[in-house]
């Protein structure tokens, strides 16, 4: 079982606030990833990083930020949040060498 | 046109159905095979992954790849309403911790 854990599970704020989503892992994982997926839709990479003080955008374009100062945390933040902000929000993270992604249980953000 | 096609469904079945789930892909170059489970509002769950051609099994589900085809299957025997959830497919080309491409889901729905 994936030791990986997301806070908030559920927000709802209003638009102009800056958010952090927080993600931690406990398995040592060196690679570690953020994930937006609307609902029904498809998974979209946002954000990964290689290991501490690695960080790189993914496929589709956010205006979102992330940093990676320990290994086992990586937070993403938003700083003026957006109704088109609003969606799932899943963090990841695997071995350096290995396939198998490994997912939080997802943070759901909805912008009013 | 995408790397990795997969139907979104939804696909409803009859509680003790064979179902088939599958994924289609055009990178040849792809070795290594997943696919995740998730239910609505968690995150993804690995399920199964497999090496290049042939079969896995495991409980009522089986894994198959047909390289020759690009074309991966994962069946699912005497289907409970248990397994309703999206099934995703995800790909890639070795084991030195390359980025997956996930299929876009297919969301299966078992009824009692």
């Amino acid at each position: 079982e994936a030791d990986i854990y997301q806070t908030p599970r559920y927000l709802v704020i209003g638009t102009g606030k800056k958010i952090t989503l927080e993600c931690s892992q406990t398995m040592g994982h060196d690679k570690m990833y953020w994930y937006q997926q609307d609902p029904g839709m498809e998974l979209h990479l946002i954000h990964y990083s290689y290991g501490v003080n690695s960080t790189e955008k993914g496929d589709l374009s956010s205006e979102s930020t992330v940093s990676r100062i320990r290994t086992e945390h990586f937070p993403l933040t938003l700083e003026s949040a957006r109704p088109s902000h609003t969606s799932q929000y899943l963090c990841a993270s695997s071995r350096t060498s290995g396939n198998t992604i490994y997912f939080g249980e997802g943070s759901w953000l909805t912008v009013v | 046109q995408k790397e990795v096609e997969q139907d979104p469904g939804p696909l409803s079945v009859p509680e003790g159905a064979i179902v088939s789930l599958n994924c289609t892909y055009s990178n040849s170059a792809f070795q290594y095979f997943m696919w995740y489970r998730q239910y609505s509002r968690k995150g993804p769950e690995l399920l199964m992954y497999t090496y290049s051609s042939g079969n896995k099994e495991d409980g009522r589900f089986t894994a198959q790849v047909d390289k020759s085809s690009k074309y991966i299957s994962l069946f699912i025997r005497d289907s409970q309403p248990s397994d309703s959830a999206t099934y995703l497919c995800a790909m890639t080309y070795n084991n030195a911790g390359n980025m997956l491409t996930f299929g876009g889901g297919t969301r299966l729905m078992v009824k009692p």
